[in-house]
């Protein structure tokens, strides 16, 4: 079984300019999940998906950050305008009907210069 | 608000020793808890998790404690190995949100 995949692994932008990234979840996986990982804490939940529908958007910061889930399987996140204290990592997750189990991607490394 | 967390970073143990990494946590909402564990530029994967209504949980050198009175969780890694070197995360899960909260980490150095 194909674990998450995830694209870009790493990305280097200038802070105000945009980036996006891609993740393909667990096939059969309903539930969709991105976190953000700032250095020295732990994964901070962003969004997350069941389906194509957004379930909880609440830490999202929807000035700058968006994400959508087309078709119930692949999803993106964008960042537009980029900031210096969005350097982290991007992870997401999947899992089966929100199952208390998720399957981690391996992640996109953003620097923000 | 910080509801989980693993206020050692970093723990060095000697190759065959018991490895004991600690967990809080303040939300007694939580339903189940679990640990994954994270090697360099990878995601995370799930390693054990243990019911709210348990309080411990078995899989072959892993085993997870659960004290709610004290709200606190263990891992206790016996025998250490090399590959266990890592960073282990907690996290709680509580059923009506669906959604996980981690605590910070802690840097696991198995020494051979």
């Amino acid at each position: 079984e194909a674990g998450v995949a995830q694209s870009p692994r790493y990305k280097i932008i200038e802070k105000r300019q945009s980036v996006a990234f891609w993740c393909n979840p667990i096939s059969g996986h309903a539930t969709l999940y991105w976190y953000q990982q700032i250095l020295g804490q732990g994964p901070k939940l962003l969004i997350q998906f069941q389906n194509n529908g957004v379930v909880d958007d609440s830490q999202l910061p929807k000035d700058r950050f968006s994400a959508e889930r087309l078709k119930g399987v692949d999803s993106t996140l964008k960042i537009q305008p980029a900031k210096l204290e969005d350097s982290a990592v991007y992870l997401c997750a999947s899992s089966k009907d929100r199952a208390y189990e998720q399957y981690f991607g391996p992640g996109t490394r953003l620097t923000v210069t | 608000d910080q509801q989980v967390k693993q206020n050692s970073p970093s723990l060095s143990v000697q190759e065959g020793r018991i490895s004991i990494l600690n967990c809080d946590y303040t939300n007694s909402m939580f339903d189940y808890f679990l640990w994954y564990k994270k090697y360099p530029a990878e995601g995370p994967t799930f390693l054990i998790s243990i019911s709210s209504i348990k309080d411990k949980n078995e899989d072959g050198r892993f085993t997870v404690f659960l004290n709610k009175s004290a709200k606190h969780l263990s891992l206790h890694i016996v025998p250490s190995q090399p590959g266990d070197s890592a960073v282990y995360f907690c996290a709680g899960f509580g059923s009506g949100t669906y959604k996980y909260i981690f605590g910070t980490g802690t840097r696991l150095k198995v020494l051979a």
